[in-house]
């Protein structure tokens, strides 16, 4: 089983829908989640953390499933801005401060 | 909040040339940097991690002789591409963490290499 699981995609989803990324991590120890968004050819950039109780800003929630090992986000009125690749980044137990990326979920916004 | 340069941006060489790539963090100290590389459509892959005055720990499969890294400072670390060849080529990204508070990890702008 791979260290961070996500869904390639893309998902093309109209402006305005509601849109969910599922991720798996297979270390139960893992402490730190975060979802990164990055633009093509561009560097990843924090969208936000992943904590225990869940978190939300703005348009995105994030949640925690520590049972089923899975983090999930939701973005709710989707803009056209809104396109990009998702990645879902877990901390490397005891491995430093060293965190691990999953391949990515590529969303495109239609109009 | 934390901001970590890297230059250059982009960079076209011949094969058999080396080249060095910077990564600055600029307004905190970072005694650790990781690089990674990411080839078209594909995950980022760490490369390895540089360690402020000591040497830097690389992941498996990538050879220390040919990626040189340098972290001489707590601002500063640098990747040298020895001897680049085409599959060289690639996006490399550098990045640090700043511990002093709750950011995550902040990127550089990376570094797209194409070796002629």
């Amino acid at each position: 089983r791979k260290e961070v699981e996500q869904d390639p995609g893309p998902f093309n989803v109209p402006e305005g829908a509601t849109v969910a990324f599922n991720c798996t991590y297979s270390n139960s120890a893992s402490q730190s989640f975060f979802w990164y968004r990055q633009d093509c050819r561009k560097e990843p950039k924090l969208l936000m953390s992943v904590y225990s109780s869940g978190n939300e800003d703005g348009r995105f929630t994030a949640q925690l499933n520590r049972a089923s090992q899975y983090i999930s986000l939701l973005i709710r009125d989707s803009k056209l801005s809104d396109s990009a690749t998702y990645l879902c980044v877990v901390n490397a137990v005891g491995r430093d401060d060293k965190i691990i990326f999953g391949k990515g979920t590529r969303l495109h916004i239609l109009p | 909040g934390a901001v970590v340069s890297q230059h250059p941006s982009w960079v076209i060489c011949k094969s058999g040339t080396s080249v060095k790539i910077e990564c600055r963090s600029l307004d905190f100290q970072a005694t650790t940097m990781f690089w990674y590389r990411q080839f078209p459509k594909q995950s980022l892959m760490l490369m390895a991690t540089s360690n402020e005055g000591s040497k830097a720990t690389y992941e498996q499969g990538v050879e220390k002789d040919k990626f040189l890294i340098n972290h001489a400072s707590l601002t500063l670390s640098t990747l040298t591409v020895t001897s680049a060849h085409p599959e060289d080529s690639s996006f490399y990204i550098c990045s640090a963490r700043d511990q002093g508070s709750w950011v995550g990890y902040t990127f550089g702008s990376g570094t797209r290499l194409t070796v002629v």
